[in-house]
């Protein structure tokens, strides 16, 4: 049982290329969840997703893009990198029962750094 | 929209210590309360989730407390141990979406 499994862990971009940051789960949940954490800023929500199909935008969408074919992974796409995105990249997911017992369980990260 | 917040930033114990982080929210409308512990570089591993019916759970030498009315939950870390040196988040959650706190940097001198 791998868990959340994120690739690459490092990445460095110059700015305008294009990136995916991969992420797989093995755990079949339904709730998947990409953020983005800076310091002094916390941990924040980019794009999540409710199951295959369903994405929505978290607190800091903008030059992301995400999509959701199937249960088991949720990529991350930068179209056109920043230097402002150089960040360590998080995702997580859980079992959304909708009852409240739901434990967020999160990748190891992907720092990624935009020249 | 909800705002966490975690006091103190740092923190800074002598071995043996026990201590409480505290973590405030301003929505109360949560499903549940979540405390991860997170080492430099690594992600984040849950410690305790209260969810909203419960006053408090406890696991090992943790015990988490939430009162809802208030915005308000404390993570008390008892006999503390150099292992415990890492960053402490809460975060609440909502409808699909999972508010953290900024941590509280904890430091246990031997």
């Amino acid at each position: 049982n791998a868990g959340v499994t994120q690739t690459p862990k490092f990445q460095v971009l110059k700015t305008g290329q294009s990136m995916t940051l991969q992420c797989a789960q093995d755990m079949n949940h339904e709730y998947m969840s990409w953020y983005r954490q800076d310091p002094g800023m916390g941990l924040r929500l980019i794009h999540y997703s409710v199951g295959a199909g369903i994405t929505d935008q978290g607190e800091v969408p903008n030059g992301y893009n995400v999509s959701r074919s199937t249960t088991e992974d949720f990529p991350l796409r930068l179209l056109s990198a920043a230097p402002s995105q150089t960040s360590v990249y998080f995702c997580a997911s859980s079992y959304s029962k909708g009852d409240g017992a739901n434990v967020l369980t999160f990748g190891a990260g992907s720092r990624l750094t935009v020249l | 929209k909800q705002e966490v917040t975690q006091i103190p930033a740092a923190l800074s114990v002598p071995e043996g210590e026990n201590l409480v982080l505290n973590c405030s929210f301003t929505d109360s409308a949560i499903y549940n309360l979540q405390w991860f512990r997170q080492d430099p570089g690594k992600g984040l591993t849950s410690l305790l989730l209260i969810q909203s019916s419960q006053r408090e759970q406890t696991s090992g030498r943790l015990n988490a407390s939430l009162d809802k009315s208030s915005g308000r939950s404390t993570l008390y870390i008892a006999a503390s141990q150099p292992g415990d040196s890492a960053t402490y988040l809460c975060c609440t959650s909502g409808t699909y979406k999972y508010i953290f706190g900024t941590g509280t940097r904890l430091k246990v001198l031997a």
